[in-house]
């Protein structure tokens, strides 16, 4: 099994703003899947992608997958001070977590 | 209402006291696992149990112990608690498969003095 690297380690933008987080994974995986954490809060799953998949949207997420970089991206527009968040990917639902991207978002 | 549910939340006890988190999760799954976050330290995975009976060391499995005797509970054991289980801890489950989501509980906030 192996679990995400999320980069960057930190991100603060100014709401309205696009945020764009990654995460790399080291061997070939079935799908990725992407969790906010609010401060303190559970985990929630936001989005899942499947390998054979280039690109999937839900609302104002957009997440990209890259196999041949083993790369993924979390593209969050417009965003709200609600955004504020760590967000974690898990790679073929692995269920191991990295540091993560912790959001902050400036009203 | 599908849910993890932990108790206690918030716990300040003392070093040596043996204390028990309880897990239970009503969406009839699996897998359950327990989680402890850091600062700085991501989530870290300490347990996980794939079904009844079955349970496996995770990444940092030290000073811990669990138990799956029903599939809905997944209680974690600290027997001799010591301050460096300080921590967040947190419970999650999923169906087992690789498009497994995993339902987080809230948290329980653990401080060993």
């Amino acid at each position: 099994s192996q679990q995400g690297e999320e980069d960057p380690q930190a991100l603060s933008i100014q709401e309205g703003e696009n945020a764009t987080m990654n995460c790399s994974y080291k061997t070939s995986i079935n799908n990725l899947q992407w969790y906010r954490q609010n401060s303190g809060r559970g985990l929630v799953h936001l989005i899942l992608i499947r390998s054979n998949e280039r690109e999937k949207h839900s609302g104002r997420l957009r997440v990209t997958l890259d196999t041949s970089k083993k790369s993924s991206s979390l593209l969050i527009t417009a965003s709200r001070a609600a955004d504020t968040a760590s967000y974690f990917c898990a790679p073929n639902n692995d269920m191991r977590f990295g540091a993560g991207t912790r959001l902050t978002v400036k009203p | 209402e599908a849910q993890v549910t932990q108790n206690p939340r918030y716990l300040i006890t003392v070093t040596g006291k043996k204390l028990t988190v309880t897990c239970s999760q009503n969406m009839n799954h699996e897998y359950m696992s327990w989680y402890r976050q850091d600062p700085g330290l991501g989530l870290r995975q300490i347990y996980y149990s794939m079904n009844v009976e079955v349970t496996d060391k995770g990444d940092v499995p030290e000073g811990y112990k669990v138990s799956r005797k029903e599939k809905r509970n997944f209680p974690l054991i600290l027997e001799s608690p010591s301050p460096n289980q300080t921590s967040l801890y947190f419970c999650a489950s999923s169906f087992l498969g690789s498009t497994g989501e995993l339902f987080f509980g809230e948290g329980s906030r653990l401080t060993v003095l």
